[in-house]
């Protein structure tokens, strides 16, 4: 148990359907992360919130959309995803700051695209 | 963002040391890290080590850094049937706000303990 949880841990859907991720952190952290992790692939860092303030976004295509309403709380909103979209999503947060930010992971979201 | 490059698979036996091998590109980065990731699982950080170090030792982990050919490996003691798993070395870089650092990963090691 690492303080953070991720649901749904497995969802699949459609290629015309809206869904949404959704991470909770029970750490006190100020810095949360989502994560694309594929086969074969280094993980992909997709967004970073900083203070609930989007810091980074790695060229992610608009069918991603995170939300951050509290330094608590991370949502991955999906629409009209693609097959090759379908991954292991993991959110992770951290302290923030310049130090060793160690990075805590949940256990992610399997997600399947038909 | 920079190329942090392992070997996909790694197996040893049992009792065994096993080292993982890494190679990172940025020599800015300020801390580097081993995390391992059990099926079914997230990723948790086994062990970092500050740039300014050659080496560091936490019970069964031994982690040296060699800055000149930005190499980095992770020696694991007596190696465990419950070591089996991914692990992923990663090397850092504050984000453009300064507020938080942002990791990249390498692809993983899958380790494989044999009994």
């Amino acid at each position: 148990e690492t303080g953070v949880t991720q649901t749904p841990r497995h969802l699949v859907m459609g290629m015309t359907n809206k869904k949404s991720l959704k991470c909770e952190q029970h750490l006190g952290h100020n810095a949360m992360y989502w994560y694309k992790q594929s086969a074969k692939k280094p993980l992909e860092l997709m967004f970073v919130y900083s203070l609930e303030e989007r810091v980074e976004n790695n060229s992610v295509p608009s069918r991603f959309s995170p939300e951050c309403p509290n330094s608590s709380h991370l949502f991955l909103h999906l629409h009209t995803l693609q097959p090759e979209d379908s991954a292991l999503y993991l959110c992770a947060s951290s302290s923030g700051g310049t130090g060793v930010n160690e990075q805590f992971f949940g256990p992610g979201t399997r997600l399947t695209v038909l | 963002g920079e190329d942090v490059e392992q070997s996909l698979f790694l197996s040893v036996r049992e009792g065994d040391s096993s080292v993982i091998n890494c190679t990172y590109t940025d020599s800015s980065s300020t801390y580097l890290y081993w995390y391992k990731q059990e099926p079914g699982a997230g990723l948790q950080l086994l062990t970092y080590i500050f740039s300014n170090m050659d080496m560091k030792q936490d019970q069964r982990l031994t982690v040296l850094l060699n800055k000149k050919d930005k190499h980095l490996s992770l020696r694991i003691a007596d190696t465990q049937t419950g070591d089996s798993a991914i692990y992923f070395c990663a090397e850092s870089f504050l984000i453009s706000s300064g507020s938080a650092r942002q990791l990249t990963f390498g692809s993983g090691t899958q380790l494989t303990v044999l009994p």
